[in-house]
């Protein structure tokens, strides 16, 4: 079975400033792919970016970026130039054989003007 | 609007009542899926649907669930005799892998249960 670990529950930091999202899973699966979701308050799920376990280079999307370290199970998103619009619940979700996604406890991501 | 859309929203109920919920998943998506997220924790996996096929069930869904997909469209979510602990935030996403070699999935925005 798949587990996640989101070692911090919460962080804070100021608007423009680079916050980096720490996320360690277990597998036993080869192939796989990992996903971060944000929650914002009161609203849906929204994929952030994914990054295919067989590509060794990491994937970027705009501001948002991963450090992908396979070997050690490891996938940290890194958020560049915080805007207020990131304040929301980060999910870390591997996906492995099975369709389902496998979430971390999330952590809350607050964006101070 | 063309996103993943759950019905009702909010649904406040009293112990031992049955509560059903529906998604309706963007229309193309062949892929459903429940989750449920209770306060303070990540979503977790229910099951799935793969058109009017359901694949896969987790232990979480107890004999009190059941899920249909009856002509591979909207889903329904069905809880009997619901119990406080049944009180989250249920979840509905919708997928469609076509040609990609990921699966992306769509999140409704959820129906919040509470059960009295």
């Amino acid at each position: 079975a798949q587990t996640v670990t989101q070692s911090q529950p919460e962080m804070s930091v100021q608007e423009a400033e680079t916050v980096t999202l720490s996320c360690t899973y277990d597998t036993s699966e080869n192939n796989y792919y990992l996903f971060w979701y944000k929650q914002p308050p009161s609203r849906q799920m929204i994929l952030v970016i994914r990054q295919e376990a067989y590509k060794q280079q990491n994937a970027t999307e705009n501001r948002f970026s991963v450090n992908f370290q396979k070997a050690a199970k490891s996938f940290s998103l890194k958020i560049s130039d915080s805007q207020l619009g990131d304040t929301a619940m980060y999910f870390c979700a591997p996906q492995g054989g099975s369709e389902k996604l496998v979430f971390g406890k999330g952590m809350k991501l607050t964006v101070n003007p | 609007d063309t996103g993943v859309s759950q019905n009702p929203r909010h649904k406040i109920t009293k112990r031992g009542q049955n509560v059903t919920f529906r998604c309706d998943p963007i229309s193309e998506h062949n892929r459903l899926y429940w989750y449920r997220q209770t306060l303070g924790q990540g979503p977790e996996f229910l099951t799935y649907f793969q058109n009017e096929a359901q694949l896969e069930k987790s232990r979480l869904l107890s004999d009190r669930f059941s899920a249909e997909r009856p002509k591979g469209s909207f889903s329904t979510l069905e809880i009997q005799r619901t119990e406080q602990g049944d009180s989250a935030m249920y979840l509905c996403a919708s997928s469609y892998p076509g040609l990609s070699s990921y699966n992306e999935q769509f999140f409704g925005p959820g129906t919040r249960l509470t059960v009295l």
